[in-house]
């Protein structure tokens, strides 16, 4: 089936300095990526919608600044955290949409300290 | 806006025995599509069901049903036999055909099942 590889899968960082996050499309072309981020016990909230070739779609009230989307490929999408501080430590997913549903990656717990 | 709501917090149930989680949903468009998602403690993403709203037959996959009510806009779960491997966070999720492919998702309900 579908894989979404999602890398890394923790990560620990300074406050002040920037981290990237990695999605891939293991099998099959992804044309739309989303990234969620999750608070424990939580639900996912939508970040952005990250389009192929084209600028993210973010949703309100995520600063578009400082998460920085970037989808160069049809397999690659990537999140990048600038300037990270501890408000931002959380859980991200990143998910591809097929033609019969959606996949999503393993997640990434970023602790910002 | 799309809401998608789940009453239920939290649930347990006995292994073996037959659990339902209940999603309710707002919408004015005629078609979209609805997805359980389980999420165990991995946190790990994994499609449970799917159901196209128009088919009326409730998907069925192995253990796990749906009871889709349409017009009262209800999207049940059913776990049967259940066991200890269905522990796990269970969102409800929500797509129109018409607004692009984005997912709206309930708030969750988090199973507990007990030995």
């Amino acid at each position: 089936g579908a894989v979404v590889s999602q890398h890394p899968s923790w990560v620990i960082c300074k406050s002040g300095t920037s981290v990237k996050i990695e999605c891939r499309s293991l099998d099959f072309q992804a044309t739309t990526m989303f990234w969620y981020r999750q608070f424990p016990k939580q639900s996912l909230m939508l970040m952005a919608t990250s389009n192929e070739g084209s600028k993210a779609t973010y949703e309100q009230g995520v600063e578009k600044d400082k998460f920085l989307i970037n989808h160069a490929s049809l397999t690659l999408s990537t999140l990048t955290v600038t300037s990270a501080h501890p408000e931002d430590s959380s859980f991200y997913i990143c998910s591809a949409r097929q033609v019969y549903g959606y996949t999503f990656g393993s997640g990434t717990r970023l602790t910002v300290v | 806006a799309q809401t998608v709501t789940q009453s239920q917090p939290e649930m347990s149930v006995q292994e073996a025995e037959t659990v339902t989680l209940s999603c309710t949903y707002d919408t004015s468009e005629s078609n979209y599509y609805l997805f359980w998602y389980k999420q165990p403690p991995s946190r790990q993403m994994i499609l449970v069901i799917r159901q196209e709203a128009y088919k009326q037959q409730n998907a069925t996959e192995n253990r796990f049903s749906v009871n889709f009510q349409k017009a009262a806009k209800s999207f049940s779960l059913k776990i049967s036999d259940s066991q200890l491997g269905d522990t796990a966070m269970y969102f409800c999720a929500f797509k129109e055909e018409t607004s692009g492919s984005r997912l709206t998702f309930g708030e969750g309900t988090q199973l507990t099942v007990n030995p």
